[in-house]
């Protein structure tokens, strides 16, 4: 049984392009995280819900709009995609929010390639 | 916000022997310390962590330390193997903060 999926695990496309990776989690959990790893393998949170209510936006481009249609999804659209937006895109759950002192579970990871 | 610094970035061990990874952070106000190891081609997965009520934790062949007044912590991975080879990544956090702050990773090669 896969705890947090992700789809699709490779993405590949032009820019300017709108594009969408899903999220499912069947732990149960309560809080959901989308991070971004470079090239440098740095990865950096990008948001986190909770209940599916926004918690963190880090600082992200408005181009990048997380949804939550329930606390076992947490989607990711990006608009207008950009060079600089190639990275693998990690989706991440824990039982609560607890300020980050939870174990966090990741899902395996999209890798997005945008020419 | 809380900045987290690791080293090194690539470390090769011959197999058997020892592997030790640093950290250090800046928010005194940390009290939440994670190691997560990824493997090639999949999401990062806790392996041990600590919280600042405690100075040593071990599990099996891993070990983490953390000295709350330098405010450093490390890894310690004992008679190490193959299957170790791995990027390791330490984080921070403190209650208030929502979120982890990791350091850059380093990646463990041990050498059979």
């Amino acid at each position: 049984d896969t705890a947090v999926s992700q789809t699709p695990k490779y993405l590949v496309t032009q820019m300017g392009n709108d594009k969408s990776i899903k999220c499912e989690q069947n732990l149960g959990h309560d809080t959901m995280y989308w991070y971004k790893q470079d090239s440098k393998k740095f990865l950096k949170i990008m948001f986190s819900y909770n209940n599916k209510e926004l918690i963190i936006n880090e600082t992200v481009p408005n181009r990048f709009s997380p949804k939550s249609p329930d606390k076992a999804h947490l989607n990711l659209h990006i608009n207008s995609l950009e060079l600089g937006d190639s990275a693998v895109y990690f989706c991440a759950s824990s039982l609560r929010l607890a300020g980050g002192m939870e174990t966090q579970y990741f899902g395996p990871g999209t890798r997005l390639l945008v020419l | 916000g809380e900045n987290v610094e690791q080293h090194p970035s690539t470390l090769s061990v011959q197999e058997g022997d020892s592997a030790v990874i640093k950290c250090t952070y800046s928010d005194s106000a940390s009290n939440y310390f994670p190691w997560y190891k990824q493997e090639l081609g999949k999401g990062p997965q806790l392996i041990i962590d600590i919280r600042s009520n405690v100075g040593e934790k071990k599990d099996q062949r891993i070990a983490v330390t953390l000295n709350k007044t330098a405010k450093h912590f490390s890894l310690h991975i004992t008679e190490t193997q193959p299957e170790d080879s791995a990027v390791y990544f330490c984080a921070a956090s403190n209650y208030n903060d929502y979120k982890l702050s990791f350091g850059a990773g380093t990646t463990v090669t041990v050498r059979a």
